[in-house]
C-alpha cells in the first residue's frame, strides 16, 4: 500500500514557466512533509519542508502548498530554469521514531 | 564538513552471492537510515539505526540486514542476491533518532548490479 502518491511521473516545462508536482497522502497522522531534489549520480537533497500548521511555505522560487482537508500537498517551482532539471520526491512522516515515506518521484525537464 | 560517504559506489555481483555496503555518516550524526531506490518503486525504507540499535525496519526479507558501530558508521548486508536486488542503495544520516522528524542528509549511494 503506497502511503504517498506522487504525480506526474514526468514533467516537461519551458524555461521561465511554472512547474507543479502534486502529492497525496493517506495517513492523517503525518505531520512533516519534505521535498527532496535529486540530480543524476547524486543522493536526494532536502529542498523545502512544511508542517501542517501552515498552508504555504516559500523559499526563493520554491513553494509548498498544503491542503490538510484534502490530504494533498504540492511543490511549485516558479520561473523554472534548466538547472532545475532533476527528479523530485515528496515525502511524509509522523513526528517521532518513524521513517520518511517517499513518493515515487517526478522527473522534471526544463527546456529552453 | 564532510558529507555522508558510501562505499563502494559501484559493484557487480552474481545471483546467490552476498554483498556488504558501508556508510560513514556526517560527524556527530547518530542516526543512519538505509533506503533502496529503484526506477519502479522509488525510495523504499530498509532500516534505521541509532546508537547501534535498530529502531525501525522496513518491509524487506531477512536477507537484508544491517548494523551500526560505536562510531556511528553503518553497514548493510544482502545475502543470497537476487536479480531484483539490483538498485541504488542510499544511506542517510541525521543528528537524532526518529529520522522522519529530522533533515536526512543522503550519500551518493552504492549502485548494485546483480547478474
Amino acid at each position: 500500500q503506497q502511503q504517498v502518491k506522487q504525480s506526474p511521473q514526468s514533467l516537461i516545462v519551458q524555461k521561465g514557466g511554472i512547474s507543479i508536482i502534486n502529492c497525496a497522502y493517506e495517513n492523517t497522522a503525518f505531520d512533516y512533509f519534505p521535498w527532496y531534489q535529486q540530480f543524476p549520480g547524486k543522493g536526494p537533497a532536502l529542498l523545502i519542508a512544511i508542517r501542517p500548521d501552515v498552508s504555504e511555505k516559500k523559499e526563493g522560487r520554491f513553494t509548498i502548498s498544503f491542503n490538510k482537508s484534502a490530504k494533498q500537498f504540492s511543490l511549485h517551482i516558479m520561473d523554472s530554469q534548466p538547472g532545475d532539471s532533476a527528479t523530485y520526491f515528496c515525502a511524509a512522516s509522523t513526528t517521532g521514531n518513524t521513517p520518511l515515506v517517499f513518493g515515487k518521484g517526478t522527473r522534471l525537464s526544463v527546456i529552453a | 564538513k564532510a558529507g555522508v560517504t558510501q562505499t563502494p559506489r559501484y559493484l557487480i555481483k552474481t545471483r546467490g552471492q552476498q554483498v556488504t555496503l558501508s556508510c560513514s555518516p556526517i560527524s556527530g550524526h547518530r542516526s543512519v537510515s538505509w533506503y533502496q531506490q529503484t526506477p519502479g518503486q522509488g525510495l523504499q525504507f530498509l532500516f534505521e539505526y541509532f546508537s547501534e540499535t535498530q529502531r525501525n525496519k522496513g518491509n524487506f526479507p531477512g536477507r537484508f540486514s544491517g548494523r551500526q558501530f560505536s562510531n556511528s558508521r553503518s553497514e548493510m548486508n544482502v545475502s543470497t542476491l537476487e536479480l531484483g536486488d539490483s538498485a541504488l542503495y542510499l544511506c542517510a544520516s541525521s543528528p537524532f533518532g526518529g529520522a522522519g522528524a529530522n533533515v536526512l542528509t543522503f550519500g551518493a549511494g552504492s549502485r548494485l548490479t546483480v547478474l
